[in-house]
């Protein structure tokens, strides 16, 4: 498969454990923020987003949580999964710019 | 499917070779990207479309030629490629600029 980043910080779960992955991002103005999820041999894929008009949005089995006083966002999955191990990625834009500002990715293992 | 392909989803070519990658997006959106995706670094935007018009150059090397014939279609020709160009090309679009963006699988590049 595609490797998508060699050295990317890594996180591993049990599977039917609840994962946090974690962002960081840059600009406090930023006002959109979309986490991605690439599974090897794929592109990104949209999972969730978020506007910063809020702090917490739900989907299924995932929450994202925006903390926008440190500037950080986390991506909560429940029950996970082996179909959840990939690289998630943060995205964000900034309200004075027009594109998406990537994070480097966070792999996460789902260990059976 | 993300409605976004891309080929040849494999490519090698040497430094004095040309080639050009095919993005074909499905969902009449209106934004075509390009980006490039290496080990170790965040996704890096190279080009942006928008109504057909090139509205983004993100300082790429001039060895890189975008092209948009038509709100579907992105091209992305190469020519005298360096082996640090090796990585994977990824294609996207969206409806406005400010909106989730479809990724395509993607082309992985082999320069020798």
């Amino acid at each position: 498969g595609e490797s998508v980043g060699l050295h990317l910080p890594t996180l591993s779960v049990q599977e039917g454990d609840n994962s946090i992955i974690n962002c960081a991002y840059s600009n406090s103005a930023s006002d959109y923020f979309i986490w991605y999820k690439q599974e090897s041999g794929k592109g990104p894929q949209f999972i969730i987003d978020i506007r910063s008009n809020m702090d917490k949005r739900q989907g299924q089995r995932v929450t994202v949580l925006l903390n926008k006083t440190v500037k950080h966002l986390s991506l909560q999955i429940a029950a996970t999964q082996p179909g959840d191990s990939a690289v998630y990625f943060c995205a964000e834009i900034p309200n004075y710019g027009q594109n998406f500002v990537f994070g480097p990715g966070t792999r996460l293992s789902v260990l059976p | 499917e993300t409605g976004v392909t891309q080929t040849p989803r494999h490519l090698v070519m040497g430094m004095t070779n040309k080639k050009s990658l095919k993005c074909e997006q499905h969902l009449g959106h209106n934004a075509m990207y390009w980006y490039k995706q290496s080990a170790k670094k965040p996704l890096e935007l190279m080009f942006v479309y928008s109504l057909e018009e090139r509205v983004e150059n993100n300082s790429v090397p001039s060895r890189f030629s975008p092209e948009c014939p038509n709100s579907s279609h992105l091209f992305l020709h190469l020519h005298t490629l360096q082996p640090e160009d090796s990585a994977l090309y990824l294609c996207a679009s969206s409806q406005g600029r400010l909106n989730e963006q479809f990724f395509g699988p993607g082309t992985r590049l082999t320069v020798l």
